[in-house]
């Protein structure tokens, strides 16, 4: 079982500053996905990255793999009070349909 | 509207007694899996299924067992509570591949 650490645990900023938070292994992995939480549901798919080096945009939110495939980031720009929340990240292994996710990340963004 | 609903969302039952969560889905996804999730540790997977009647067990598998007779119900069976499964259960849908999953919106058990 692949170890997944997420830094930092815990992140408050103000409204309109910019955060990047991490999501690193000692291991390879086949695909990174990162999720957000929001208090009394489920995570909800953001992005999926399966290239090395590759890099996603969704709005705001910049997604990047590593070029080794071990790590990968979440860069917010501009953050807002609706970007409160757990972000997670998981990674699956070659052939392999299991997740395995990081402890996550808690954002708080104060207005 | 996500296709995957559990029940119940909140229960609280007694140490050593049995206790079944439902996952029910209509997305016709082939793998379902059953996730708690716990301060400090994150989610962990307990079991998962490929398909109808195959199941495996997870990293957390102790003291649960699942059934899955149709391939849109996937039953997660505590076969007698104890407080260490006081958690909240996230039930998941995947089609495989790097497609990620669909969590339902979780059940809140506690154990007393």
């Amino acid at each position: 079982t692949q170890l997944l650490e997420q830094s930092p645990q815990f992140l408050s900023i103000q409204e309109g500053e910019n955060l990047t938070v991490y999501c690193n292994s000692s291991s390879v992995f086949s695909s990174l996905q990162w999720y957000r939480q929001e208090p009394g549901e489920g995570p909800v798919l953001l992005v999926t990255v399966v290239t090395g080096g590759e890099v996603k945009k969704l709005k705001r939110l910049t997604f990047q793999f590593g070029d080794a495939r071990k790590d990968s980031s979440l860069h917010i720009t501009a953050a807002q009070p609706g970007d409160t929340g757990l972000y997670l990240c998981a990674a699956t292994n070659f052939g392999n349909e299991k997740l395995t996710f990081g402890t996550g990340t808690r954002l708080t963004i104060i207005p | 509207d996500a296709g995957i609903t559990q029940s119940p969302r909140h229960k609280v039952t007694e140490t050593g007694t049995p206790v079944t969560l439902r996952c029910h889905q209509t997305e016709n996804h082939r793998y379902m899996y059953w996730y708690r999730q716990d301060p400090g540790h994150g989610l962990r997977l307990i079991h998962y299924s490929y398909g109808v009647k195959d199941t495996d067990k997870g990293e957390v598998s102790d003291g649960y067992s699942v059934s899955r007779s149709k391939t849109e119900d996937f039953l997660l069976t505590l076969e007698s509570a104890t407080s260490s499964q006081t958690s909240v259960y996230f039930c998941a849908i995947s089609v495989g591949g790097d497609y990620g999953y669909t969590f339902g919106s979780g059940t809140r058990l506690t154990v007393v």
